[in-house]
Parts: C-alpha cells; structure tokens; sequence
C-alpha cells in the first residue's frame, strides 16, 4: 500500500528566507510524486508534479522540488519565501494503475513572518 | 483557465437526510475523483470514475454512497443517508487521462450534519 509521511506539522519562516518542506512516500514501484497548496477557504492548487526524468522539478510559484529515490523523499522548496506564501502544503503520491488514486500526506502548515 | 467547479459551497443537513454534491470536471477530462477531508486529517480518497463506470473505491466508500455522470458536464457523489461523521470538506477533481496523470482539484464543498 502506499503511503506519504509529512514529519513537519506547522513550520515558521520568515519574509525572505529559504523554506523546505520534508516529504517521504512508500510504494511499490516508480512513484508518480505531487506537492498541492491549499490557502485558507481555498481548494488545492497544484504545485508541482514528478513522473519520469530529471529527478529536479520546477513548478510555479517560484517552487521546485527533488526526487531522491534511495531516500524516498520529494522535498519542495523555495530560494526566498514570499507573505502570499502563507499556506498549508500537501505531498501526495499516485497509483500507477489505471484509476490513479491519490495518497496524500498530512499537511505541513507554512507561517510566513514579517 | 479551465478549472473543476463545486456546488454548493457549503451544505447543512440534518443526520439521515440524503444530500447530493455536485461537480463540473474540466471539459476534457476523462478520469474524475471524489476526496475528503475531515477537520484536522488527511485528505482521503472515496472513489474513482472512468468510462461511466467506478475504476476504484476505498471501504470509506460504502453502500450509502455513490456517484453518477448524469450528463457530459456534471459529476455527483451522493450520501443516502447521513451520519454525522460524514462532515467534512469533499473535494472533486479530474485528469485528462492518456498520459496526463495530475489531477485538478475543485474549491470543495463543506458538509456539515447536525
């Protein structure tokens, strides 16, 4: 069965500083790895997502994360953290079968000081 | 942008009634999915859709509930029957299928039983 480990429940980060947030998966086979932002009031965005091929991948926001698969980790980050940046991310990772179900991580809510 | 549409927003029912939560998937799309998130958890998945059919159902998924694709645009979950631990934010979401493997989340609806 697959599963998502986000170690980090709440993280604070102040206005301009380099944020990173831990995410560890299990399962079976070449995973199908996404990060989702959920503002407050708001569904998830999509961040980014990995597949196949260079293991660094960008996606918006000025985000990008890397997959490592010998520590089974697909950690987001970002150079310098905005105000607007304020939210609660989600690592999950898909099922290669045909219905792709998604498992999701339980969240780790970014505080972004003035 | 194309983006998944929810109704309504917010829905209040008592325990026992029967409520229908509807969902217009981006155009498109071929796969379509049902997720919830009960206050403070995870982001689970229900149930997943394809070719007028259930592809994949998790056991939260029982015989209360069920999906339909009544016409080419809308989507729908329905609970028969409530129970109060049935509140939560329900979230749809479709992927293009063939090869686009990311699913688009709607805004979600918060159901609320009392």
């Amino acid at each position: 069965a697959q599963s998502v480990t986000q170690p980090d429940i709440h993280i604070t980060v102040s206005e301009g500083a380099s944020l990173e947030l831990r995410c560890n998966y299990s399962y079976g086979a070449t995973p199908y790895l996404f990060w989702y932002v959920q503002s407050p009031g708001q569904g998830l965005q999509l961040l980014l997502k990995y597949f196949s091929g260079d293991t660094l991948v960008q996606g918006i926001k000025g985000f990008e994360a890397e997959f490592k698969r010998s520590q089974s980790s697909f950690n987001l980050r970002k150079p310098s953290v905005h105000w607007s940046d304020a939210a609660e991310y989600f690592c999950a990772v898909g099922a290669q079968a045909a219905g792709n179900k998604l498992t999701f991580g339980g969240g780790t809510r970014v505080l972004v000081k003035p | 942008e194309p983006e998944v549409t929810q109704t309504p927003s917010h829905q209040v029912t008592q325990m026992g009634q029967e409520v229908i939560l509807r969902c217009v998937p981006i155009s498109n799309h071929l796969y379509f999915y049902w997720y919830r998130q009960i206050l403070g958890q995870k982001v689970e998945f229900l149930v997943s859709f394809y070719n007028n059919e259930i592809s994949e159902k998790s056991e939260i998924f029982d015989d209360q509930f069920s999906v339909e694709r009544p016409d080419g645009s809308n989507f729908t979950l329905k609970i028969r029957s409530t129970k109060l631990e049935d509140s939560a934010m329900y979230f749809c979401a479709s992927r293009p299928g063939l090869g686009g493997w990311e699913q688009y989340f709607g805004p979600g609806t918060r159901l609320t039983v009392t």
